[in-house]
């Protein structure tokens, strides 16, 4: 089944703990994203990446890191996580300009 | 950056009504996409439209690509309960980076039992 995993689904952290949620596609696909979605605010664009070790800003990146070192797989990485981090953030995945496809979501806390 | 308005932010309808959205930029874009999320979910892609005027359905759904490329309309048709959720705009604006989808805030449809 194609799909787009995100772990952990959940999570409560304190600020200022490193901590890093995974995705992972089976969908051989070129392009992922990180996206974070607020109340009011949409969804939005932290990092993407259009290839292995290829990655850019989006519209919010800071405080946030990403890597690309396979194909299949795109951490996002929060070294020193801030209470305004707290965000329910989604992983996507495409290939070239066709449907992008997004995992189920992680809900972080920053306490 | 760029941001898309999306309008209306909620709205209630009786079921079995027609509803009506759209999202408009202030730049021109070359593909729109229509999106609905359900509580606890990541969104889910509705329709994808790739030409300016491009008119294309998915069951009760239709969408439109603007002919001026800076808007785009979302209709569903004799809604049902399941429609309920949060319908997404987004974009891929002309020139800019394929990586980066712009997205609007969101309607929020509820429907009156």
């Amino acid at each position: 089944e194609a799909q787009v995993t995100q772990n952990p689904r959940y999570l409560i952290t304190v600020t200022g703990k490193k901590l890093t949620v995974t995705c992972s596609q089976n969908m051989n696909h070129e392009y992922m994203s990180w996206y974070r979605q607020d109340p009011g605010l949409g969804l939005r664009q932290i990092y993407y990446s259009m290839n292995v070790e290829v990655t850019d800003k989006g519209d919010v990146p800071e405080g946030y890191k990403v890597s690309r070192k396979e194909k299949r797989n795109f951490p996002l990485i929060l070294e020193s996580p801030s209470p305004n981090q707290t965000s329910l953030y989604f992983c996507a995945s495409r290939r070239g300009a066709d449907t992008q496809y997004f995992g189920p979501g992680t809900r972080l806390t920053v306490l | 950056g760029q941001q898309l308005n999306q309008s209306p932010q909620s709205m209630f309808i009786q079921e079995g009504e027609d509803v009506s959205m759209n999202c408009t930029s202030s730049s021109i874009f070359n593909t729109w996409l229509w999106y609905k999320q359900d509580p606890g979910e990541g969104p889910v892609l509705l329709i994808a439209l790739y030409k300016a005027g491009e008119l294309t359905s998915n069951g009760r759904l239709t969408a439109q690509f603007g002919i001026t490329r800076k808007d785009s309309f979302l209709n569903i048709s004799a809604s049902i309960p399941s429609d309920v959720g949060i319908y997404f705009c987004a974009g891929r604006e002309y020139g800019g980076s394929q990586g980066n989808l712009i997205f609007g805030k969101g309607t929020k449809l509820s429907v009156k039992p």
